[in-house]
């Protein structure tokens, strides 16, 4: 099966510009999560999407961070404007369902760097 | 909150030794945990998933176990290769998400 999809692989932009990431799960996973990596760290959770509503989005930096879900399939992730602690690895992943008894299946992601 | 610990950071081994990677975490509410590899400037791959019922799982020269009630799992690796050199990541299924280590960076000289 395919897996997760994401796109681009990679992304420099000076601070204060816009940046967008999109993310193609699994075929029939409702479950989409968007994490962040910041170098030397583990992934940390930014937004989570049931089909396409938002369940947990409590750490996402609301006042630059935007995400979507629109038709319960594909998402985007957007940071406007970007400062330089964006710079991380940004994570799709997608499950069959929520987190019970599933298997997480993650993209290669999307490295930005922020200057 | 999850708390997920990592230990050791880094690890190198001549090849062929065997190792044992550590997890810990501090929530044994969990539904299941997830032990990933991530190869430098990838994604996330998924190497073993045990549920909260089992005790261990394995794949080829890999074998995880999960103690919930202690809050530990290890990563069993056999017969180490050049080619298990990557970070490895655990994910402990909590609630409606996944918490992560920030992982064990391993080194196998040939």
């Amino acid at each position: 099966e395919a897996g997760v999809a994401q796109s681009p692989r990679y992304k420099i932009i000076e601070k204060r510009q816009s940046v967008a990431f999109w993310c193609n799960p699994i075929s029939g996973h409702a479950t989409l999560y968007w994490y962040q990596q910041i170098l030397g760290q583990g992934p940390k959770l930014l937004i989570q999407f049931q089909n396409n509503g938002v369940v947990d989005d409590s750490q996402l930096p609301k006042d630059r961070f935007s995400a979507e879900r629109l038709k319960g399939v594909d998402s985007t992730l957007k940071i406007q404007p970007a400062k330089l602690e964006d710079s991380a690895v940004y994570l799709c992943a997608s499950t069959i369902s929520p987190v019970r008894n599933t298997e997480a299946f993650f993209g290669q992601g999307t490295r930005l760097t922020v200057v | 909150k999850q708390e997920v610990t990592q230990i050791p950071a880094a690890l190198s081994v001549p090849e062929g030794e065997n190792l044992v990677l550590n997890c810990s975490f501090t929530d044994s509410a969990i539904y299941n945990l997830q032990w990933f590899r991530q190869d430098p400037g990838k994604g996330l791959t998924s190497l073993l998933l045990i549920q909260s019922s089992q005790r261990e799982q394995t794949s080829g020269r890999l074998n995880a176990s999960l103690d919930k009630s202690s809050g530990r799992s290890t990563l069993y690796i056999a017969a180490s290769q050049p080619g298990d050199s990557a970070t490895y990541l655990c994910a402990v299924g909590t609630g409606n998400q996944f918490y992560f280590g920030t992982g064990t960076s391993l080194t196998v000289i040939p």
